[in-house]
C-alpha cells in the first residue's frame, strides 16, 4: 500500500530537548516536504526536498532542520523546540519532478513543546 | 503575505444540492492548482487538480474551475453528500513550491 509514514504521532517535550520526527515513504517519489498547521493559518510550508541531498526552506523554516539522505527518508530536527512550535505537523511526498503534483500526506504529527 | 486565499472559513450546504468552494490567488506564476480534502485526526488527502492551461477539469462528482484572468479557481461539488463534510485545502504550485490557503470547512446537512 502506498503511503507516507510519520513518527511519532503525538509527542509532548519541554522547551530546548531536542527531537525528531520521521518521515518515510514506500512510493519512490522524489519530492518530500514538511508543512505545518496551525488554527486560522492553514497549511504552511516548513522545507522541500527535490531529491537525495536536496533541500530549501519553505515559507516558515526557523526553527527547523532536515536532511536527505535516503530517497524514502525525510526526517524533520528540531534542534532546540520552542512554545511556538507547538502545531500540528504534515510530511508529504509527491512523484512529478518538473514541480509539484499531487502530494500524499502522512496522518501528521500533533507536538506540544512545554 | 497569503498568495492563496479561502475567504470563507466555513459553509453549509444541504445533502443533494451544490457546495461551490471558492479559492482566489495573487501569485500570476502559480502553473497548477489542486485541492485537497481533511478529515479529523488525518492527513490531508488529494481531491482533483487543473493545469493553468486549463479551465475546467472534472472528475465524478467534483469539478473545477479556473479563471486565470481573475485569478480565482472555484470547487463544485455536486450532488453533495454528508460524508463530503471536510475541511476542504486549495493549493498552488509554481516550481518547487505549494502554496496552500486557510481552508474552507463543509457541512453537509442530511
Amino acid at each position: 500500500e502506498a503511503q507516507v509514514t510519520q513518527n511519532p504521532r503525538y509527542l509532548i517535550t519541554v522547551t530546548g530537548k531536542k527531537l525528531t520526527v520521521t518521515c518515510s515513504q514506500n512510493m519512490n517519489h522524489e519530492y518530500m516536504s514538511w508543512y505545518r498547521q496551525d488554527p486560522g493559518l492553514g497549511l504552511r510550508q516548513i522545507y522541500y526536498s527535490m531529491n537525495v541531498e536536496v533541500t530549501d526552506k519553505g515559507d516558515v523554516p526557523e526553527g527547523y532542520k532536515v536532511s536527505r539522505k535516503e530517497k524514502r527518508n525525510f526526517p524533520l530536527i528540531l534542534e532546540s523546540p520552542s512554545p511556538n512550535q507547538t502545531s500540528l505537523y504534515f510530511c508529504a511526498s509527491s512523484l512529478r519532478t518538473g514541480g509539484v503534483s499531487e502530494a500524499f500526506f502522512g496522518q501528521g504529527t500533533r507536538l506540544t513543546v512545554v | 503575505d497569503q498568495q492563496v486565499k479561502q475567504n470563507s472559513p466555513s459553509l453549509s450546504v444541504q445533502e443533494g444540492r451544490i457546495s461551490i468552494l471558492n479559492c482566489d490567488y495573487t501569485n500570476s506564476m502559480f502553473d497548477y492548482f489542486l485541492w485537497y480534502k481533511k478529515y479529523p485526526a488525518e492527513g490531508p488527502t488529494f481531491l482533483i487538480s487543473i493545469s493553468s492551461i486549463k479551465d475546467k477539469n472534472e472528475d465524478g462528482r467534483f469539478t473545477v474551475f479556473l479563471n486565470k484572468s481573475a485569478k480565482h479557481l472555484s470547487l463544485h461539488i455536486v450532488p453533495s453528500q454528508p460524508g463530503d463534510s471536510a475541511v476542504y485545502f486549495c493549493a498552488a504550485s509554481v516550481g518547487w513550491t505549494l502554496n496552500f490557503g486557510k481552508g474552507t470547512s463543509l457541512l453537509v446537512t442530511p
